[in-house]
């Protein structure tokens, strides 16, 4: 097992177009994460799935951003009309159900819309 | 609702020596896991060490140890014998017995000076 796989690494949009980002957890991890995290800041929560449920969304998720993850293995993150304000890295990860052990992390996507 | 403050944006420690993060917390849950993360440049995001709330003894991973006071809500990190992989970004993060998903600080950048 690799880890936690995400792909791709850079993206550059164009403002107003869709991006979809997928991650590919480890194969044994029930639980998967989206955070954002913009320059200087730390991580902030997206959106949780356990299994193919999405079970919680934050209200950064707004309407334009939808996240799946189907049979419960990968899962994508899409973002429709993109906004100069997207820009951030995207990362996600993945934990077992008991989750007391932390998260393990992907390397992040890097969205830029100009 | 928890917050994770981080008050030193920088910090620097010579090689060999002991440097110590902080991170205080504030939440009015009595079951909660604090961790500490550190974040290489363009590099993913690694557990450093964790510590359950319930537990009185303090964490310890190799060189990497917590001061974990409950009543104060602070939960500094302390690098021993720092040495010039150490250096990245420092997250300090909290996660609610009943949630899932992890708050983070700002982060505290740490530089490691031959």
């Amino acid at each position: 097992d690799t880890g936690v796989s995400q792909d791709p690494r850079h993206k550059i949009t164009k403002r107003g177009q869709n991006v979809t980002f997928r991650c590919d957890p480890i194969s044994e991890h029930n639980r998967l994460y989206w955070y954002r995290q913009t320059l200087g800041q730390g991580p902030e929560f997206l959106t949780y799935f356990q299994n193919e449920a999405q079970l919680e969304k934050s209200r950064l998720l707004s309407d334009r951003f939808s996240a799946e993850r189907p049979k419960g293995s990968f899962s994508t993150l899409e973002i429709q009309r993109t906004e100069q304000g997207d820009s951030a890295m995207y990362l996600c990860a993945s934990s077992p159900d008991t989750a007391n052990y932390g998260y393990t992390f992907g390397s992040g996507t890097r969205l830029t819309v100009v | 609702a928890q917050t994770v403050t981080q008050s030193q944006p920088e910090m620097s420690v010579q090689e060999a020596e002991t440097v110590t993060l902080s991170c205080t917390y504030d939440t009015s849950e009595s079951d909660y896991y604090l961790f500490w993360y550190k974040q290489p440049p363009s590099r993913q995001m690694i557990l450093v060490i964790r510590q359950e709330a319930y537990k009185q003894q303090n964490a310890t991973e190799n060189r990497f140890s917590v001061n974990f006071q409950k009543a104060a809500k602070s939960f500094s990190l302390k690098i021993s014998d720092s040495q010039l992989g150490d250096a990245a970004m420092y997250f300090c993060a909290y996660r609610g017995g009943a949630t899932n998903k992890l708050i983070f600080g700002t982060g505290t950048l740490l530089a490691v000076q031959p």
